[in-house]
């Protein structure tokens, strides 16, 4: 199959850390990748891992990806206001070739 | 800066009355995409294009073609828009994709289409 879900919503405080969490089911993909989306407007490619990473750290953008559990994670350090946004994760479908998303992860950042 | 661009960012048309949406890239990328996104769901692939080989998703319907006359320019045709299709449609680019890594998506701004 090819689901990739995401909760749907997140709240934080500015200032706090965000982790956003991402499960997908193809064992197979060689690439996951966080797109940021916000309103009104297309994706915003954040960061991508290889699948034979565990982790990949860009400024206040970390990834962690745990191929065991098909788990894959994005963690925003310092939470600012202008984070506010939809964001997705994807898979690269080996198979079909093709990216699939996720369900989306609405992100709000309050003062 | 290199680019996706995608015209007009809002279009309007009517029930029925066929459209087009456009997108180019400065990126030089030889895949191009077109996905559909209703609100609050993530992207749907419509079809892409490797070069001029056109590759269209077993669920995308007849209503919706594809040209791409060049490397540079795609185009969307919507010939008969339903109300259904009111959404935002994204077009996304690559550099390759068959058998090769990094096959990283680099998204234009969107054109949202409302049907009346």
């Amino acid at each position: 199959g090819e689901d990739v879900e995401q909760s749907l919503f997140l709240s934080v405080r500015e200032g706090d850390s965000s982790v956003i969490n991402c499960t997908y089911t193809d064992s197979s993909s060689t690439y996951l990748y966080w797109y940021k989306q916000e309103p009104g407007a297309g994706l915003q490619l954040l960061t991508y891992i290889f699948s034979n990473m565990d982790m990949k750290q860009d400024q206040r953008l970390t990834v962690l990806l745990n191929k065991k559990d098909k788990h894959l994670s994005l963690r925003i350090a310092d939470t600012q206001t202008g984070d506010s946004a939809i964001y997705f994760c994807a898979e690269l479908n080996t198979g079909f070739q093709k990216l699939v998303f996720g369900t989306g992860t609405r992100l709000l950042v309050s003062p | 800066d290199a680019m996706v661009i995608q015209n007009p960012r809002y279009q309007v048309t009517q029930f029925g009355k066929p459209v087009t949406l456009s997108c180019s890239q400065t990126l030089n990328h030889n895949v191009m995409y077109w996905y559909q996104q209703k609100s609050s769901q993530a992207p749907k692939l419509l079809f892409h294009y490797y070069d001029k080989d056109f590759n269209n998703e077993a669920d995308t319907p007849d209503n919706f073609q594809s040209r791409r006359p060049n490397t540079s320019f795609c185009f969307l045709d919507i010939r008969s828009p339903g109300l259904g299709d009111a959404a935002m449609y994204l077009c996304a680019t690559s550099r390759d994709r068959r058998g090769r890594t990094a096959d990283t998506q680099y998204f234009g701004p969107g054109t949202r289409l409302t049907v009346l």
